[in-house]
């Protein structure tokens, strides 16, 4: 049981090159997001799905796009990656019931030069 | 959205209980109050989670006095290995939903001592 799996661990892109991010769950969560996480700040939503089929944008969604492709995955893209968006990304998913927790993946590092 | 806060930073020596309070003024009827703790180049892990009084696990414990405009984590006797950031969220419970709606501040960094 691996939770939440997020590829690739580390990316290093150079401004303008795109990129996806990957997240896998196999815990059957109806819900899932996408955060990222600046130095020395909390984290900020990007965007979520409540449900497969489903997406939409959190706090900061400038920049990026998602898919939600199946109950398993939700992948983030940056179609033009821009220092800006240097950061690490988290995955999560969760339960729908009553403030069912977060479960997050252990991130991913990208660096746009 | 309730927003919350909490220090920015605490220091504990090894031993010691740790109380991290957390203030949400704007907290709705049926917001949850969740705890979060995160280590370094990991994502968070949850902790504990309330509603209202008090909620223990095996790991804390979480205080809520009865107009729940704030909180307390409550960790007994830490070691070096709960040094980390630690989150309170508080959040819509909401059956068929998501937690979209849930705001990570910039936490409580908690450094423990030997």
């Amino acid at each position: 049981n691996a939770g939440v799996t997020q590829t690739p661990k580390f990316q290093v892109l150079k401004t303008g090159q795109s990129m996806t991010l990957q997240c896998a769950q196999d815990m059957n969560h109806n819900s899932m997001y996408w955060y990222r996480q600046d130095p020395g700040m909390g984290l900020r939503l990007i965007y979520y799905s409540a449900s497969e089929g489903t997406t939409d944008k959190g706090e900061v969604p400038n920049g990026y796009n998602v898919s939600r492709l199946n109950k398993r995955e939700f992948s983030l893209r940056l179609e033009s990656a821009a220092p800006s968006q240097t950061s690490v990304y988290f995955c999560a998913s969760s339960d729908s019931g009553p403030g069912a927790p977060l479960h997050f993946g252990n991130g991913t590092r990208l660096t746009v030069t | 959205l309730a927003k919350t806060t909490q220090p920015i930073s605490m220091d504990s020596y090894e031993g010691q209980e740790v109380n991290i309070t957390c203030s949400h003024n704007n907290i709705a009827t049926n917001d949850y109050i969740t705890w979060y703790q995160q280590f370094p180049s990991q994502g968070p892990r949850f902790i504990i989670q309330g509603y209202k009084t008090k909620v223990t696990n095996e790991v804390a414990s979480l205080f809520i006095p009865a107009d729940r405009k704030s909180s307390t984590l409550s960790l007994p006797r830490v070691s070096l290995s709960d040094t980390a950031v630690y989150y309170c969220l508080v959040g819509k419970a909401s059956y068929g939903g998501s937690q979209g709606n849930l705001i990570f501040g910039k936490g409580t960094k908690l450094s423990v001592k030997p």
